[in-house]
């Protein structure tokens, strides 16, 4: 398995534009995270899912951010419309059952001008 | 609510001094604690937890109900233990049920000198 793969790596846009972020979990794992770094507020937990259903998304900033988890193997973060503030590593994750090692992808660096 | 504190941004040692990167949390229930590190340019990966009570690249890390502590400590750094370290605790699920939320500290920088 080629891991959790996020796209896109990088993403500049400007302020007011939309930004779709995606994800492709590990096969089999039923637990997908998004999470946002930075240097400001370190690894802050967005939404998460399980089974595609999400559970907890009170880690979302505002009504901007939108994440959806329509089938097993794809997730998207959205975020309309985008601000400077926003700018940050967006991070999915992915982990089967429970309890578990939680298995990151490579991370969306997101920059809004 | 579950909240992780690492409470130093960055520690700076020479090779072959001794590391502890301070973690300390708060949670009503059983919590089980993770050590995740970030090498550069590199993804986010499990470098231990504490269920498993194993020593990964040297590093090491009690969990300390009574101080809610759960420090990572190596005795001589490497440079290639340069990276950041990130705290995470998450409820021990089959105590506690449907929570499966991981929550991260700030994470700390680990810089090794030659």
């Amino acid at each position: 398995d080629a891991g959790v793969i996020q796209s896109p790596r990088h993403e500049v846009t400007e302020m007011g534009q939309e930004v779709t972020l995606r994800c492709k979990p590990i096969s089999g794992h039923d637990y997908l995270f998004w999470y946002r770094q930075t240097m400001m507020r370190g690894l802050e937990l967005l939404i998460y899912f399980n089974n595609n259903v999400p559970i907890d998304d009170s880690g979302m900033p505002e009504d901007r951010f939108s994440a959806k988890m329509p089938n097993a193997s794809f997730s998207t973060l959205k975020i309309q419309p985008s601000e400077p503030r926003d700018s940050a590593v967006y991070f999915c994750a992915s982990r089967y059952r429970q309890s578990g090692e939680l298995f990151f992808g490579e991370g969306s660096r997101l920059t809004v001008l | 609510a579950q909240r992780v504190t690492q409470p130093e941004k960055l520690l700076s040692v020479f090779k072959g001094a001794p590391v502890e990167l301070k973690c300390n949390y708060s949670y009503s229930g059983s919590p089980e604690l993770f050590w995740y590190v970030q090498y550069s340019r590199q993804r986010l990966q499990l470098l231990l937890r504490h269920i498993s009570r194993e020593s990964i690249k040297g590093f090491t890390a009690d969990l300390n109900k009574g101080e809610t502590s759960f420090h990572l400590k190596k005795p001589f750094a490497q440079e290639e233990d340069s990276a950041m370290y990130y705290c995470a605790l998450t409820p021990l699920l089959f105590i506690s049920g449907a929570n499966s939320k991981l929550t991260f500290g700030k994470g700390i920088t680990l810089s090794v000198r030659p």
